[in-house]
Order: C-alpha cells, then structure tokens, then sequence
C-alpha cells in the first residue's frame, strides 16, 4: 500500500509569488493535515481538511489556504510568499489516531 | 503555536547506551505518539500509544501513555549508530483533531 505522497520534492520561489503544494493521502483516509516546519525547528500545525472541508487551522495568517478535492487529496497554497515561509511542508493522513506522513516539500524563498 | 515540553533537547550517548526521553503537557490527550526524524525527510511513526498506562514495545524501542494522561516517556535498549536522528512525541485530542509536537530531542549515537 502507498504511503502518503507529496509533490514537489522541492519548489523555489521568490519574494511575493504564490506556491502551491499537493498532497495524496494513504488510500481510504478522508483526512489530510498539513504542518510547517522551519529550519531545525519543530512542526507547527497549519490545515485540516476532511471530506473536502476545512476543519481546522492553525496560528497561520489568511494567505496559507487550501482545499480537499473529491479524491481526498489536498492542496496547501501560498500567496504573497515571504522569506519566513522557507520551510519544510508536511502533510498527513490519520487511520484510528495514528498520524503518518509524507516525505514532504521543501520551499525556499528567495 | 502550541508545542509539548519535551527533554532533553539532545542527547550524546556512546553506542551500546540506553536513552530515555520524556514529554510533558498541560493538556490532556487521546492519543499520544513518539515519532523519528531524519534531516529534510518526513516523521517517521515509532509508536502510537491509546490508553492512559499503556506500556507498549517495537524492537529495542518502549513507551509508555502517563497515568494522568499530560505525559509519556520513549526508551531506547542498546542504542546503534543508525538510531541518530530527532524525535518528537506528539499528542492528539480527538475534540479539537489537532496533533501538537514536542520540541524534539537530537539523539547522537558514537561507534
């Protein structure tokens, strides 16, 4: 069974633009969450999406938005880019508690 | 954003060492998770606890669910090079369906 899969590996963009990052979760889970996590810091919750619905979001300001699609996979976009968002993206899928993620994407702005 | 006391904050141990971390919270929680990390890779689940004094084992790897529900501890048995890494627990409650990190703790293993 596939695991939790992202893509991009690695985006890079500049000051001001717009990032979209994508995310597919384990097959049969209807939730996905995203995390960001800055440079040798720990993960800081930032959407939860279930049946195609936005549950609940994080300290994170309006620009960071996203949706679910039928397929249950997700999308994480990024407008007005600044120099804080390089970071490292996460995004999971949960079955019964257990939260298991993907390999993530890496965005530098630059 | 909200994050789990968690200590220590690195650990230098020689190979053949047992290493024990610890997390601690305010709030209470479901779920509580122990998780490694690797550089520029994504968490990697270690153990999913469910039960207050819940005590389960993977491999050399042991944690334990606190009684009171706010903390769990990790133990590493004999410690080889390729346990170097981060790890972080994590808590989970299901009201709010957010899963909160600790601050993690950087495992160095020496030959």
């Amino acid at each position: 069974e596939a695991g939790v899969t992202q893509s991009p590996t690695h985006l890079i963009k500049t000051r001001g633009q717009q990032a979209t990052l994508r995310c597919s979760p384990i097959s049969g889970h209807t939730s996905v969450y995203w995390y960001q996590q800055a440079l040798g810091l720990g993960l800081q919750f930032l959407l939860w999406y279930d049946e195609g619905e936005e549950r609940n979001r994080g300290n994170f300001p309006p620009r960071f938005s996203g949706r679910q699609f039928p397929n249950y996979s997700s999308e994480l976009n990024v407008n007005a880019l600044e120099l804080e968002d390089s970071a490292l993206y996460l995004c999971a899928s949960s079955w019964g508690g257990a939260f298991l993620f993907g390999p993530g994407t890496r965005l530098t702005v630059t | 954003g909200q994050q789990l006391n968690q200590s220590p904050q690195s650990m230098f141990i020689q190979e053949g060492e047992d290493v024990s971390m610890n997390c601690t919270s305010s709030s209470i929680f479901n779920t509580w998770l122990w998780y490694k990390q690797d550089p520029g890779e994504g968490p990697v689940l270690l153990i999913a606890l469910y039960k207050a004094g819940e005590l389960t084992s993977n491999g050399r790897l042991t944690a334990q669910f606190g009684i009171t529900r706010k903390d769990s501890f990790l133990n590493i048995s004999a410690s080889i090079p390729s346990d170097v890494g981060i790890y972080f627990c994590a808590g989970h409650n299901y009201n709010t369906d957010k899963l909160i990190f600790g601050t993690g703790t950087r495992l160095q293993v020496f030959p």
